[in-house]
């Protein structure tokens, strides 16, 4: 099955801070999601982006199906992105979603 | 405005028993699913609904049963076959299987 890889698995930064968070897949994908998982467990699901490009705020994601993986940019870092970042990816021929181990972000004020 | 609804936020289970997670979106939603997340670890699929009437098993369906007699309720009976229950259970949606997830705020479920 796919395989999921999140680097790096813990990241610590100050506030005001930029972060890169990467996501690899083993196999081609058609669905891929980025979530957030605040410290009260609440997932959020940031982008949808099987491929290109989006931004919604200091957030942007960028996925390069051909070359199987997939970024996270966090521009201006707040405390309030503290938590963990999930990618998870999924195929047509495949319901379920495959999650990574997720990047735990600390952002110090 | 739109989302799905978890309840109870913290449910406690004695040994023996069965209970029941209810989940509740009006997003107008064909898939829901139902996830389990263990301390510091990610989500594992329990079950899956693609449309009403019919569910999948997902990776540790053992233990839980599901129903889906409407489009908008997915309700999770945790049973007494489960071992070990106490984790946090996560309920999601999504308008099909190529579409973002919308996810409830979770039960934190403890046996006693």
């Amino acid at each position: 099955g796919i395989q999921v890889e999140q680097s790096p698995p813990d990241l610590i930064l100050q506030e005001g801070a930029n972060s890169t968070l990467r996501c690899n897949f083993s196999d081609s994908v058609n669905n891929l999601q980025w979530f957030h998982q605040n410290p009260w467990g609440q997932l959020i699901n940031l982008f949808y982006i099987p491929s290109g490009t989006k931004q919604n705020g200091r957030l942007s994601a960028t996925t390069v199906a051909t070359e199987r993986y997939s970024l996270l940019y966090i521009s201006s870092s707040q405390t309030t992105d503290s938590g963990v970042y999930f990618c998870a990816v999924g195929m047509d021929s495949n319901y379920q979603l495959i999650w990574g181990a997720g990047t735990k972000l600390i952002i110090k004020p | 405005d739109g989302g799905i609804t978890q309840s109870p936020k913290y449910l406690f289970r004695k040994e023996g028993q069965n209970v029941t997670l209810s989940c509740e979106q009006n997003l107008n939603h064909d898939a829901m699913y139902w996830y389990r997340q263990d301390p510091g670890q990610g989500l594992r699929l329990i079950y899956y609904s693609q449309i009403v009437n019919d569910f999948q098993k997902g990776d540790i369906a053992e233990g839980y049963s599901v129903s889906r007699e409407k489009k908008e309720s997915f309700p999770l009976t945790v049973t007494s076959a489960q071992k070990n229950p106490t984790a946090f259970y996560l309920c999601a949606s999504s308008i099909s299987q190529n579409y973002g997830y919308t996810f409830g705020s979770g039960t934190r479920l403890t046996v006693v």
